[in-house]
Protein backbone atom coordinates (compact mmCIF):
# COMPACT_ATOMS: atom_id res chain seq x y z
CA UNK A 1 0.00 0.00 0.00
CA UNK A 2 0.92 3.73 -0.59
CA UNK A 3 2.52 4.97 2.59
CA UNK A 4 2.77 8.67 1.30
CA UNK A 5 -0.46 10.11 -0.38
CA UNK A 6 0.16 12.53 -2.77
CA UNK A 7 -2.78 14.96 -4.59
CA UNK A 8 -3.72 16.35 -7.00
CA UNK A 9 -3.18 13.68 -9.69
CA UNK A 10 -2.63 16.13 -11.78
CA UNK A 11 -2.92 20.46 -12.32
CA UNK A 12 -2.94 23.17 -15.01
CA UNK A 13 -1.46 26.97 -14.09
CA UNK A 14 -1.03 29.47 -16.23
CA UNK A 15 2.54 30.69 -16.52
CA UNK A 16 3.25 33.08 -13.48
CA UNK A 17 1.02 31.22 -11.21
CA UNK A 18 1.00 29.19 -7.97
CA UNK A 19 1.35 25.01 -8.34
CA UNK A 20 0.63 23.72 -5.01
CA UNK A 21 0.80 19.73 -4.62
CA UNK A 22 0.22 18.09 -1.64
CA UNK A 23 1.15 14.87 -0.02
CA UNK A 24 0.55 13.03 3.63
CA UNK A 25 1.69 10.09 5.34
CA UNK A 26 1.18 8.18 8.29
CA UNK A 27 4.65 6.44 9.51
CA UNK A 28 5.74 9.02 11.88
CA UNK A 29 8.93 7.49 11.47
CA UNK A 30 9.80 9.06 8.45
CA UNK A 31 12.29 11.83 9.18
CA UNK A 32 13.40 12.80 5.38
CA UNK A 33 11.02 14.43 3.12
CA UNK A 34 12.33 15.12 -0.89
CA UNK A 35 10.43 15.95 -3.71
CA UNK A 36 11.45 14.85 -6.95
CA UNK A 37 11.04 16.46 -10.85
CA UNK A 38 10.60 14.15 -13.40
CA UNK A 39 10.61 14.88 -17.40
CA UNK A 40 9.19 12.32 -19.91
CA UNK A 41 12.10 9.61 -20.39
CA UNK A 42 14.13 10.97 -18.02
CA UNK A 43 14.56 9.57 -14.63
CA UNK A 44 13.86 11.79 -11.30
CA UNK A 45 15.90 14.40 -10.14
CA UNK A 46 15.96 16.08 -6.50
CA UNK A 47 14.74 19.13 -6.13
CA UNK A 48 14.77 19.97 -2.80
CA UNK A 49 14.30 18.04 0.32
CA UNK A 50 13.46 19.12 4.21
CA UNK A 51 13.79 17.25 7.55
CA UNK A 52 11.21 17.50 10.18
CA UNK A 53 12.44 19.75 12.27
CA UNK A 54 12.14 22.79 10.18
CA UNK A 55 8.38 24.08 9.06
CA UNK A 56 9.63 25.82 5.88
CA UNK A 57 12.52 25.57 3.48
CA UNK A 58 12.99 27.62 0.17
CA UNK A 59 15.43 27.01 -3.11
CA UNK A 60 14.54 29.61 -5.75
CA UNK A 61 10.83 29.28 -6.70
CA UNK A 62 10.36 26.41 -4.73
CA UNK A 63 9.20 26.03 -0.88
CA UNK A 64 8.53 23.53 0.86
CA UNK A 65 6.35 23.61 3.42
CA UNK A 66 6.05 20.91 6.54
CA UNK A 67 3.24 20.11 8.82
CA UNK A 68 4.57 17.23 11.39
CA UNK A 69 1.51 17.44 13.40
CA UNK A 70 -0.87 17.21 10.25
CA UNK A 71 1.59 14.36 9.06
CA UNK A 72 1.86 16.60 5.76
CA UNK A 73 4.03 18.22 3.82
CA UNK A 74 3.53 20.66 0.30
CA UNK A 75 5.35 21.87 -2.55
CA UNK A 76 4.42 25.42 -3.74
CA UNK A 77 6.15 26.38 -7.11
CA UNK A 78 6.01 30.37 -7.31
CA UNK A 79 5.68 32.07 -10.80
CA UNK A 80 5.43 29.10 -12.42
CA UNK A 81 7.03 28.79 -15.74
CA UNK A 82 6.41 26.31 -19.23
CA UNK A 83 9.60 24.85 -18.19
CA UNK A 84 8.25 23.62 -14.92
CA UNK A 85 6.24 21.50 -16.87
CA UNK A 86 6.75 18.10 -15.46
CA UNK A 87 5.68 15.07 -13.21
CA UNK A 88 5.96 15.65 -9.41
CA UNK A 89 6.38 13.39 -6.69
CA UNK A 90 6.78 13.41 -3.02
CA UNK A 91 8.91 11.28 -1.07
CA UNK A 92 9.46 10.16 2.60
CA UNK A 93 11.98 7.72 4.33
CA UNK A 94 12.66 6.91 7.93
CA UNK A 95 16.47 5.13 7.24
CA UNK A 96 17.50 7.75 4.50
CA UNK A 97 18.10 5.23 1.48
CA UNK A 98 14.70 3.59 1.49
CA UNK A 99 12.39 6.10 -0.68
CA UNK A 100 8.72 5.62 -0.60
CA UNK A 101 7.01 7.82 -3.15
CA UNK A 102 3.70 9.31 -3.92
CA UNK A 103 2.02 8.32 -7.09
CA UNK A 104 2.70 12.20 -8.58
CA UNK A 105 1.35 15.21 -10.05
CA UNK A 106 1.66 16.08 -13.41
CA UNK A 107 2.02 19.75 -13.51
CA UNK A 108 1.15 21.90 -16.77
CA UNK A 109 1.90 25.68 -17.42
CA UNK A 110 0.09 27.21 -20.01
CA UNK A 111 2.02 30.25 -21.40
CA UNK B 1 30.73 14.42 -15.16
CA UNK B 2 29.15 11.65 -15.99
CA UNK B 3 25.39 10.94 -14.58
CA UNK B 4 24.38 6.86 -13.53
CA UNK B 5 24.06 5.09 -16.76
CA UNK B 6 21.72 2.45 -17.63
CA UNK B 7 21.32 -0.54 -20.20
CA UNK B 8 19.54 -1.33 -22.46
CA UNK B 9 17.40 1.90 -22.38
CA UNK B 10 14.29 -0.64 -23.36
CA UNK B 11 14.14 -4.09 -23.66
CA UNK B 12 11.39 -6.58 -24.61
CA UNK B 13 11.04 -10.02 -24.11
CA UNK B 14 8.94 -13.28 -24.42
CA UNK B 15 7.15 -14.12 -21.15
CA UNK B 16 9.18 -17.17 -19.04
CA UNK B 17 12.36 -15.09 -20.78
CA UNK B 18 15.67 -14.15 -18.41
CA UNK B 19 16.48 -10.62 -18.39
CA UNK B 20 19.82 -8.53 -17.07
CA UNK B 21 19.43 -4.94 -16.36
CA UNK B 22 22.77 -2.83 -16.08
CA UNK B 23 23.36 0.14 -14.20
CA UNK B 24 26.64 2.05 -14.30
CA UNK B 25 26.58 4.63 -11.06
CA UNK B 26 28.36 7.74 -10.72
CA UNK B 27 31.94 7.47 -9.92
CA UNK B 28 32.60 7.40 -6.79
CA UNK B 29 29.19 6.72 -5.57
CA UNK B 30 29.12 4.22 -2.89
CA UNK B 31 25.39 3.60 -2.44
CA UNK B 32 23.45 2.40 -5.09
CA UNK B 33 19.57 1.87 -5.52
CA UNK B 34 17.30 0.24 -7.92
CA UNK B 35 13.23 1.08 -8.22
CA UNK B 36 10.85 -0.45 -10.52
CA UNK B 37 7.91 2.43 -11.81
CA UNK B 38 5.18 0.97 -13.29
CA UNK B 39 2.36 3.62 -15.32
CA UNK B 40 1.75 6.71 -13.66
CA UNK B 41 2.98 5.62 -10.60
CA UNK B 42 5.86 6.67 -8.08
CA UNK B 43 9.21 4.82 -8.41
CA UNK B 44 8.99 1.62 -5.52
CA UNK B 45 11.85 0.62 -3.92
CA UNK B 46 13.52 -2.65 -4.80
CA UNK B 47 17.28 -3.36 -3.39
CA UNK B 48 19.86 -1.22 -2.09
CA UNK B 49 23.51 -1.75 -2.41
CA UNK B 50 26.38 -0.11 0.17
CA UNK B 51 29.37 -1.31 -1.69
CA UNK B 52 29.28 -4.44 -2.49
CA UNK B 53 26.52 -6.48 -0.47
CA UNK B 54 22.76 -5.82 -0.73
CA UNK B 55 22.03 -4.00 2.87
CA UNK B 56 18.08 -4.27 1.92
CA UNK B 57 16.45 -6.28 -0.71
CA UNK B 58 12.73 -6.15 1.09
CA UNK B 59 11.46 -4.46 -2.15
CA UNK B 60 12.03 -7.77 -4.03
CA UNK B 61 9.19 -8.86 -4.97
CA UNK B 62 9.60 -12.57 -5.48
CA UNK B 63 12.79 -14.87 -5.70
CA UNK B 64 12.59 -14.17 -9.26
CA UNK B 65 14.36 -10.93 -9.08
CA UNK B 66 18.12 -10.84 -8.22
CA UNK B 67 20.93 -8.36 -8.25
CA UNK B 68 24.43 -8.23 -7.70
CA UNK B 69 27.26 -5.63 -7.24
CA UNK B 70 30.52 -7.74 -7.26
CA UNK B 71 32.86 -4.92 -7.42
CA UNK B 72 31.11 -2.34 -5.44
CA UNK B 73 30.00 -0.24 -9.13
CA UNK B 74 28.19 -1.54 -11.58
CA UNK B 75 25.11 -3.51 -10.91
CA UNK B 76 22.87 -5.79 -12.48
CA UNK B 77 19.34 -6.73 -11.57
CA UNK B 78 18.32 -9.63 -13.15
CA UNK B 79 14.68 -10.93 -13.47
CA UNK B 80 14.16 -14.83 -14.16
CA UNK B 81 11.29 -16.39 -15.97
CA UNK B 82 9.72 -12.79 -16.67
CA UNK B 83 5.82 -12.06 -16.61
CA UNK B 84 4.10 -9.95 -18.40
CA UNK B 85 3.09 -8.19 -14.89
CA UNK B 86 7.37 -7.41 -14.85
CA UNK B 87 6.90 -4.84 -17.64
CA UNK B 88 7.58 -1.42 -15.80
CA UNK B 89 10.61 1.07 -15.79
CA UNK B 90 13.53 0.00 -13.76
CA UNK B 91 15.35 3.22 -12.08
CA UNK B 92 18.85 2.71 -10.90
CA UNK B 93 19.97 5.58 -8.55
CA UNK B 94 23.46 6.09 -6.37
CA UNK B 95 24.61 8.38 -3.92
CA UNK B 96 27.69 9.42 -2.71
CA UNK B 97 26.85 9.62 1.08
CA UNK B 98 26.20 6.15 2.59
CA UNK B 99 23.02 7.80 4.37
CA UNK B 100 21.09 8.38 1.23
CA UNK B 101 20.81 11.73 0.58
CA UNK B 102 20.77 13.00 -2.55
CA UNK B 103 20.02 10.33 -4.99
CA UNK B 104 20.83 10.77 -8.35
CA UNK B 105 18.42 8.38 -10.51
CA UNK B 106 19.20 7.14 -14.36
CA UNK B 107 17.19 7.58 -17.00
CA UNK B 108 16.02 3.68 -16.38
CA UNK B 109 15.76 0.60 -18.62
CA UNK B 110 12.17 -0.16 -19.83
CA UNK B 111 10.74 -3.35 -19.75
CA UNK B 112 8.24 -4.93 -21.80
CA UNK B 113 7.18 -8.33 -21.20
CA UNK B 114 4.85 -9.94 -24.39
Amino acid sequence: QQQVKQSPQSLIVQKGGISIINCAYENTAFDYFPWYQQFPGKGPALLIAIRPDVSEKKEGRFTISFNKSAKQFSLHIMDSQPGDSATYFCAASENDYKLSFGAGTTVTVRA
Amino acid sequence: GAGVSQTPSNKVTEKGKYVELRCDPISGHTALYWYRQSLGQGPEFLIYFQGTGAADDSGLPNDRFFAVRPEGSVSTLKIQRTERGDSAVYLCASSLDPSGYEQYFGPGTRLTVT
